[in-house]
């Protein structure tokens, strides 16, 4: 399985909602990604995960809490967003977290905030 | 701080033609680049990645070169074809740990 899996593949939510973004890879890689991705931008690392630990935050706002409850897992749990928020939520992978390693992206979840 | 920047933003060819996409990056104690392709709306494939102890790789008509006393990286593509109308990004690590991705070249093809 060569494959990051993210569900939903859509994702409508009101900015009183609570709602979760799930990432699956059984690759063995111990390294996951979020990145987020507006139109005609290129992607915006947002956490980092290195053996189930968080390893990099990069400055985003507590109204997205990522968790990862397993070595394949990997969840961006959402509440109280903006409609800025809308954008297209990309999951990635790697080995290891540091030198020489490629990503390997899910197909991602394209977020509507109204 | 690493900066990746790609040149063209856009690039209109008709089918069949060779082309060249250009990455850049600032920080030459690069470790490794990875070219990637998005489709509208779509994730990021990999193409190819690059190792900094490689010069080139290449996976059928696509072929990447890295170059890191020059900062630069080319992406070469054989004989277009309208299939290949994408988004072709390159990403370089920043500071050893995560990729950082460059602004993208937008590709058509005309049949």
């Amino acid at each position: 399985d060569t494959e990051v899996t993210q569900t939903p593949k859509h994702l409508v939510m009101g900015m009183t909602n609570k709602k979760s973004l799930k990432c699956e890879q059984h690759m063995g890689h111990r390294a996951m990604y979020w990145y987020k991705q507006k139109a005609k931008k290129p992607p915006e690392l947002m956490f980092v995960y290195s053996y189930e630990k968080l390893s990099i935050n990069e400055s985003v706002p507590s109204r997205f809490s990522p968790e990862c409850p397993n070595s394949s897992l990997l969840n961006l749990h959402l509440h109280a967003l903006q409609p800025e928020d809308s954008a297209l939520y990309l999951c990635a992978s790697s080995h290891r977290q540091g030198y020489g390693y490629g990503y390997t992206f899910g197909s991602g979840t394209r977020l509507t905030v109204v | 701080k690493q900066e990746v920047t790609q040149i063209p933003a856009a690039l209109s060819v008709p089918e069949g033609e060779n082309l060249v996409l250009n990455c850049s990056f600032t920080d030459s104690a690069i470790y490794n680049l990875q070219w990637f392709r998005q489709d509208p709306g779509k994730g990021l494939t990999s193409l190819l990645l690059i190792q900094s102890s490689q010069r080139e790789q290449t996976s059928g008509r696509l072929n990447a070169s890295l170059d890191k006393s020059s900062g630069r990286s080319t992406l070469y593509i054989a004989a277009s074809q309208p299939g290949d109308s994408a988004t072709y990004l390159c990403a370089g690590p920043r500071g050893g740990n995560q990729f950082y991705f460059g602004t993208g070249t937008s590709l058509t093809v005309i049949p």
